[in-house]
């Protein structure tokens, strides 16, 4: 069964940084792309970033690119981002989300993680 | 930036009613389209991808259609544990988005 680990949120101040985690398990993780996806509270579903099962590629939303680096440590099936400058409108549910498919770049996401909440105070 | 509307934003329907949920692109996707359901506080779930490929596990009332601009999503017969909110995603683009969502509730 996979499973999907989310850790690392917290109440950070703006233009603080931040790194959250993704632990995975229960397929070949080094296999597929991952993603992290965000919700603002009460909104809707954002991708924000993108990585391929290597690692060598990685994709950014124009919101967080700059701002944010994805990486992946294949070695213990575990994906990040590192968020940098955070802003208020950065206050979110962190999704990370295997990709469905087996391309180098992000898809379809499923299944996904339980989410870690941060939030940026202005 | 592909952008997507979907159509309507909340519906209100009764357990055993047929409902459908539009999804509009900016520009062709072909059939890169992958529809999502997410019950209240939990994570998303990915039912549907490639526009009509329902995924392991999914009950067979739900269904996709359409390619292009325009896509549907089909509940055939609405069970109480359907209510949730739906979302669509394109994958055509050189980045990812997703539909504003369809929020489905109990009439």
């Amino acid at each position: 069964e996979v499973q999907l680990l989310e850790s690392g949120g917290d109440l950070i101040q703006a233009g603080g940084s931040l790194r959250l985690s993704c632990a995975a398990s229960g397929f070949t993780f080094s296999s597929y792309a991952m993603s992290w996806v965000r919700q603002a509270p009460g909104k809707g579903l954002e991708w924000v970033s993108g990585i391929s099962g290597s690692g060598d590629r990685t994709y950014y939303a124009d919101s967080v690119k700059g701002r944010f680096t994805i990486s992946r440590d294949n070695s213990q099936n575990t994906l990040y981002v590192q968020m940098r400058g955070l802003r208020a409108e950065d206050t979110a549910v962190y999704y990370c989300a295997k990709d469905c498919s087996s391309t180098s770049a992000p898809v379809c996401f499923g299944p996904w993680g339980q989410g870690t909440l941060v939030t940026v105070s202005s | 930036e592909i952008q997507m509307t979907q159509s309507p934003s909340s519906l209100s329907a009764s357990v055993g009613d047929r409902v459908t949920v539009t999804c509009r692109a900016s520009q062709s996707i072909v059939n890169y389209l992958n529809w999502y359901q997410q019950e209240p506080g939990k994570a998303p779930k990915l039912l549907i991808d490639s526009a009509s490929r329902l995924q392991s596990g999914v009950p067979s009332r739900f269904s996709g259609s359409g390619s292009g601009t325009d896509f549907t999503l089909t509940i055939s017969s609405l069970q109480p544990e359907d209510f949730a909110t739906y979302y669509c995603q394109q994958s055509y683009g050189a980045l990812p988005t997703f539909g504003p969502g369809t929020k489905v509730d109990i009439k």
